[in-house]
C-alpha cells in the first residue's frame, strides 16, 4: 500500500518569512495529492490540492509543487501569518483507492 | 465549511461504559470513515464505508464497532469504554463519484476516559 513521509515535525518561523514542508510517497501510482490544515480544536480542512497531471499550483500565499519522478511534493507558504499556525496534513490516494493516506503532521507556529 | 456534524464534541465517561459516537453528514456522500488522533497528531484510519449495510476495518485494530443503517449516518460505538481509548475521533466522508477525491472531515469528539 502507500506510504507518505512528511518532514519536519516542528516548524517555527518568524512572521512574514516563507514555511516549507516536504512529504515523499512510495506508490508510482498515485494522482491525488491534497493538503489539510487543522487548527486547534477542529477538524482537518482541505487548503489546496495537486493532481499528477500538474507540477505546480497556487493560490494566494500558498503553492504545492509535485515531482511524480522523484514521488515528492511540497507545501510553499509564503508571507506567513500568525493565524497560519496550525498542523498541517499531506496526503496522497489514486483512481479507486479507498481512502486518503495521510503523512504523520507538521504543527507549524508563526511567532508574532 | 463543510455539513458534516459530530456529537458530543468532548465526552468524559468512566471505565466500562458503553459510548456511541455520533457522526451524520447532509452532503448525500456514499463513503465514510473514522479516524483515531493520536496526541502526537498522526491520524489512523479505523473504520471506513462505502454505502448503506457497508463497513470495513481501516489500518489501525480498534475495539470500536460501527454501522452503516443510513447513507447520512456513520456512528461508532464502544461496548466497554478503557482509559486506552482516549483520544481525539474524527469522522470524514466524501463522494466515490466526486473527481476530487477530498474528504471532509466533522470537527471531532474528544474523548477521555477515567
Amino acid at each position: 500500500g502507500e506510504n507518505v513521509e512528511q518532514h519536519p515535525s516542528t516548524l517555527s518561523v518568524q512572521e512574514g518569512d516563507s514555511a516549507v514542508i516536504k512529504c515523499t510517497y512510495s506508490d508510482s501510482a498515485s494522482n491525488y495529492f491534497p493538503w489539510y490544515k487543522q487548527e486547534l480544536g477542529k477538524g482537518p480542512q482541505l487548503i489546496i490540492d495537486i493532481r499528477s497531471n500538474v507540477g505546480e499550483k497556487k493560490d494566494q500565499r500558498i503553492a504545492v509543487t509535485l515531482n511524480k519522478t522523484a514521488k515528492h511534493f511540497s507545501l510553499h507558504i509564503t508571507e506567513t501569518q500568525p493565524e497560519d499556525s496550525a498542523v498541517y496534513f499531506c496526503a496522497a490516494s489514486k483512481t479507486g483507492a479507498n481512502n486518503l493516506f495521510f503523512g504523520t503532521g507538521t504543527r507549524l507556529t508563526v511567532i508574532p | 465549511e463543510a455539513d458534516i456534524y459530530q456529537t458530543p464534541r468532548y465526552l468524559v465517561i468512566g471505565t466500562g461504559k458503553k459510548i456511541t459516537l455520533e457522526c451524520s453528514q447532509t452532503m448525500g456522500h456514499d463513503k465514510m470513515y473514522w479516524y483515531q488522533q493520536d496526541p502526537g497528531m498522526e491520524l489512523h484510519l479505523i473504520h471506513y464505508s462505502y454505502g448503506v449495510n457497508s463497513t470495513e476495518k481501516g489500518d489501525l485494530s480498534s475495539e470500536s464497532t460501527v454501522s452503516r443503517i443510513r447513507t447520512e449516518h456513520f456512528p461508532l460505538t464502544l461496548e466497554s469504554a478503557r482509559p486506552s481509548h482516549t483520544s481525539q475521533y474524527l469522522c470524514a466522508s466524501t463522494s466515490r463519484t466526486s473527481g476530487t477525491g477530498e474528504e471532509f472531515f466533522g470537527p471531532g469528539t474528544r474523548l477521555t476516559v477515567l
